[in-house]
């Protein structure tokens, strides 16, 4: 069974950093294209970024520069590292897997409040 | 603001046809990008509903069809039912690289 499962959501203070994880089972992060959507409370669906099977990311320009992600290949995992965190920021964080473009495979979230 | 347009709200009564446009520009869906659909209960997780334009993955309805004309796409939903009400969002993709979303449109079966 293709299942993501994402991880390290909670509360940080403005300024700060976390880094959630995304593992995944049944699905390679090397071998597909790898996205992070966020959702902010009672909002729409927003791209944070992507890295492709061959390794070049790519970001939404509202977190460029403060965000970056990566991949483990062996554990299989996928990183959104995210630093100077602002209010903003708080949402459901989702990671998916990709076919042409398009997102295929979801996770179930992982909640970030950015508040002090 | 979202880069795609979607109207904020659409109903309809069970049995009926319901569509739900998706507007972007010459940078995205005109420039020959494909358009994939996505449907979110809330408090779930999105999950693929049209890929490709017109594309259904295995386990959806074929209530559900997708097309797409110019700088627009459309979703179209027949023989509406009340487990349909969700919100619906379309996406597609630019020439930086970047994945674009609508703003999303709220599906009431009434």
């Amino acid at each position: 069974e293709v299942q993501l499962v994402e991880s390290g959501g909670g509360l940080v203070q403005p300024g700060g950093s976390l880094r959630l994880s995304c593992a995944a089972s049944g699905f390679s992060v090397s071998s597909n294209y790898m996205s992070w959507v966020r959702q902010a409370p009672g909002k729409g669906l927003e791209w944070v970024s992507v890295i492709y099977s061959g390794g070049n990311t790519y970001y939404a320009d509202s977190v460029k520069g403060r965000f970056t992600i990566s991949r483990h290949s062996s554990k299989n995992t996928l990183y959104l590292q995210m630093n100077s965190l602002r209010a903003e920021d708080t949402a459901v964080y989702y990671c998916a897997g990709e076919g042409d473009s398009y997102m295929h495979v979801w996770g179930k979230g992982t909640t970030v409040t950015v508040s002090s | 603001q979202s880069v795609l347009t979607q109207p904020p709200s659409v109903s309809g009564a069970p049995g009926q046809r319901v569509s739900i446009s998706c507007t972007g520009s010459s940078s995205n869906i005109g420039a020959g990008y494909d358009v994939h659909w996505y449907q979110q209960v809330p408090g779930t997780a999105p999950k693929l509903l049209i890929y490709g334009n017109t594309n259904r993955p295995s386990g959806v309805p074929d209530r559900f069809s997708g097309s797409k004309s110019g700088t627009s796409a459309s979703l179209a939903i027949t023989g509406l039912q009340a487990e349909d009400e969700a919100d619906y969002y379309c996406q597609s993709y630019d020439s930086t690289g970047r994945r674009v979303f609508g703003g999303g449109t709220k599906l009431t079966v009434l």
